[in-house]
């Protein structure tokens, strides 16, 4: 069975603080992706990577930068948190990319005071 | 700009009935086109997939219709049953130039009472 973990599953912090979201997959997967979820958008790509050091800018990177320190770590950076970015955010791997099958963690709920 | 449209926004079907959830798309590039299945407090997880070579899918009580020409599909759930209840996203990707983008819907809240 496929897994993601994601840390922590529940952050609030206020406008303008740091935030790090982290992302552990045991999969051997190659490619990883963050994405948020919000009520009528459903999940939005931030950003993704292809490998250990690599990463793609996703479809709604303002505010977000990511780092992909190892083949299982994924990280999103939120440098100065505005209430925008009050959302459940998503972690996910996948061994084929995006024609294949995407392995979800139980995301990470952010609250921007 | 939403690529991949969903509709309705939310659905209420009794047990045993046959609901039907829609999805459209922009991009004529796609040609992967996955169904995310999502209970309350849990991520997606892949409920089932279809690619552009075909008009249909089926995995026991789900199928995807596929209208390339439209750039229309939908998801019938036949003997609706009240574990069903969930939120299925429609997704799409485009297999040419190497993209791993999956852009996603935005979802359609299943509810089937019993």
């Amino acid at each position: 069975e496929a897994a993601v973990t994601q840390s922590p599953r529940n952050k609030v912090t206020v406008t303008g603080g740091n935030v790090t979201l982290s992302c552990r997959q045991t999969n051997s997967h190659n490619y990883m992706y963050w994405y948020r979820q919000d009520t009528g958008h459903g999940l939005r790509l931030i950003h993704y990577s292809y490998g250990a050091g690599n990463l793609q800018i996703g479809d709604v990177p303002d505010g977000y930068k990511a780092t992909r320190t190892t083949q299982e770590d994924f990280f999103l950076l939120l440098e100065l948190a505005s209430p925008s970015q009050t959302s459940l955010y998503f972690c996910a791997s996948s061994a084929q990319g995006s024609t294949g099958q995407l392995y979800f963690g139980e995301g990470s709920k952010l609250t921007v005071l | 700009q939403q690529q991949v449209r969903q509709s309705p926004q939310s659905l209420t079907v009794w047990e045993g009935e046959t609901a039907i959830l829609n999805c459209s798309y922009e991009n004529s590039a796609f040609d992967y086109f996955p169904w995310y299945q999502q209970f309350p407090g849990e991520g997606p997880a892949l409920l089932i997939a279809i690619r552009s070579v075909s008009d249909k899918k089926e995995d026991g009580r789900f199928t995807i219709f596929f209208n390339k020409r439209e750039k229309k599909l939908s998801l019938h759930i036949t003997d609706s049953q009240p574990g069903d209840s969930a939120t299925y996203f429609c997704a799409a990707s485009a297999q040419e130039g190497g993209s791993a983008k999956l852009i996603f819907g935005e979802g359609t809240k299943l509810t089937v009472s019993s």
